[in-house]
């Protein structure tokens, strides 16, 4: 049984452009949250989804921005990329509200 | 003043060392993990915790939910144990908040 799988694993942007990191959660999970997670620090909530509404969102810019699709599996979208955007994305998937079950992550580098 | 403190922040043990890691929270929650998370960046769940104690091998991980502190044990601790550990709280639905994490370094 695939676990929560996320892509690409690893992404170069430059200053400015746009990103899109998918993440697929495990089969039944109907919940799914994303993570910042920038060297050295731990992860930061960004978004939360439960049946492809938004309920829940951490303390970032409007550039950021997700949905999630009827199979359950979600986007995120990061636009006008700055060097600070570089990190550690991650995706978790959940069936109960206490567990979460994580991917491996996206690494984004901006250059 | 983060809403979870982890300490200490790294920590080189020798191999077969007892190791503690506590964690520190003052928010309200409905449940506490411990994570690992190894250098490629992927992290998987060791505990998760509401109250008392929990044994898997060589870890014992303890909350006290009155005075809002966790501690995670590593008995006998091994080089392959080297990794960062997590300490996170849900706090209100699916919303994790996430320590800053511990470095263990555990050396043969």
């Amino acid at each position: 049984d695939a676990g929560v799988t996320q892509s690409p694993t690893h992404l170069i942007k430059t200053r400015g452009q746009h990103v899109t990191l998918r993440c697929s959660p495990i089969s039944g999970h109907k919940s799914v949250s994303w993570y910042q997670q920038v060297l050295g620090q731990g992860p930061q909530f960004i978004f939360q989804y439960y049946e492809k509404e938004e309920r829940g969102r951490g303390n970032f810019p409007d550039r950021f921005s997700a949905r999630q699709f009827p199979n359950y599996s979600s986007e995120l979208n990061v636009n006008a990329l700055l060097l600070g955007d570089s990190a550690l994305y991650l995706c978790a998937s959940s069936l109960t509200y206490t567990e979460a079950f994580f991917g491996q992550g996206t690494r984004l580098t901006v250059v | 003043k983060n809403e979870v403190e982890q300490s200490p922040q790294n920590l080189t043990a020798q191999e077969g060392e007892f190791i503690t890691i506590n964690c520190s929270y003052s928010v309200g929650i409905s449940a506490l993990h411990w994570l690992q998370q190894h250098p490629g960046g992927g992290i998987v769940s060791l505990f998760m915790l509401s109250s008392g104690k929990k044994k898997h091998g060589r870890l014992i991980a303890t909350i006290n939910i009155q005075e809002k502190h966790s501690s995670l044990h590593i008995t006998a601790s091994h080089p392959r144990d080297s990794a960062v550990y997590i300490c996170a709280v849900v706090s209100g639905t699916y919303k994790y908040i996430f320590g800053t994490g511990t470095r263990l370094k555990v050396l043969a």
